[in-house]
């Protein structure tokens, strides 16, 4: 696998399910993004996470819950979502954040609906 | 408030040349992106100012001017492949992206 994979590509779940979605970075990146992009609206950057901690959290919903266990890996867990929550979950990493930033490069996304 | 404006759709033909404006207000500036994103797929990184002028990558070239608040991405040889969203995001003083909300480009035969 190279560069930035994420799972499920497509995922459908009710109001009351708690699943997860799972982001793996194959680049040596140190920061780590979770973004939800919904039709003809900006990209909404939902959580950073930089050396495996998270220094950005945009007031999300915490129905939202992110989790970074290491450098490579970072899960975003779902629990009593909305229908407004249906939208594309795409996952970025980066070599160094802040000051240090670089380009992100970007997952495939997750397509999320919510019954 | 930050913001970011870009047109909604553009429509070009194959071979031609287009052009994509966006304009930022954002506190602070530390660079303006541009990436490209086909439907269903991740966005791609294509260019990167901070100075101002203009940026030639092959086919694609990008500038940007300061004092305006004013980038474009400029593609020219227009190919059916160019066929995407095209998303412009500044980074501002905290080295947060404002992202805008992409133009979707048509190539027409």
């Amino acid at each position: 696998e190279t560069g930035v994979t994420q799972t499920p590509r497509h995922l459908v779940m009710g109001m009351t399910n708690k699943k997860s979605l799972k982001c793996e970075q194959h680049l040596g990146h140190n920061a780590m993004y979770w973004y939800k992009q919904s039709a003809k609206k900006p990209l909404e950057l939902m959580f950073v996470y930089s050396l495996e901690e998270r220094v950005e959290n945009n007031s999300v919903p915490s129905r939202f819950s992110p989790e970074c266990p290491n450098s490579s890996h970072l899960f975003l867990h779902l629990h009593t979502l909305q229908p407004e929550d249906s939208a594309l979950y795409l996952c970025a990493s980066s070599q160094g954040s802040g000051e240090n930033y670089n380009e992100q490069f970007f997952g495939p996304g997750t397509r999320l609906t919510v019954l | 408030g930050q913001n970011i404006d870009q047109p909604t759709e553009m429509t070009a033909t194959e071979g031609a040349i287009v052009q994509i404006n966006c304009t930022y207000q954002t506190s602070g500036f530390n660079g303006l992106f541009w990436y490209q994103q086909h439907a269903g797929e991740a966005p791609t990184f294509l260019s990167y100012n901070v100075l101002d002028g203009l940026e030639e990558k092959g086919r694609f070239s990008s500038f940007l001017s300061r004092s305006k608040g004013y980038s474009y991405l400029l593609l020219k040889e227009l190919q059916m492949k160019d066929s995407a969203s095209y998303l412009c995001a500044a980074l501002d003083s905290n080295y947060q992206l404002i992202w805008g909300a992409g133009t979707k480009l048509i190539i027409k035969p």
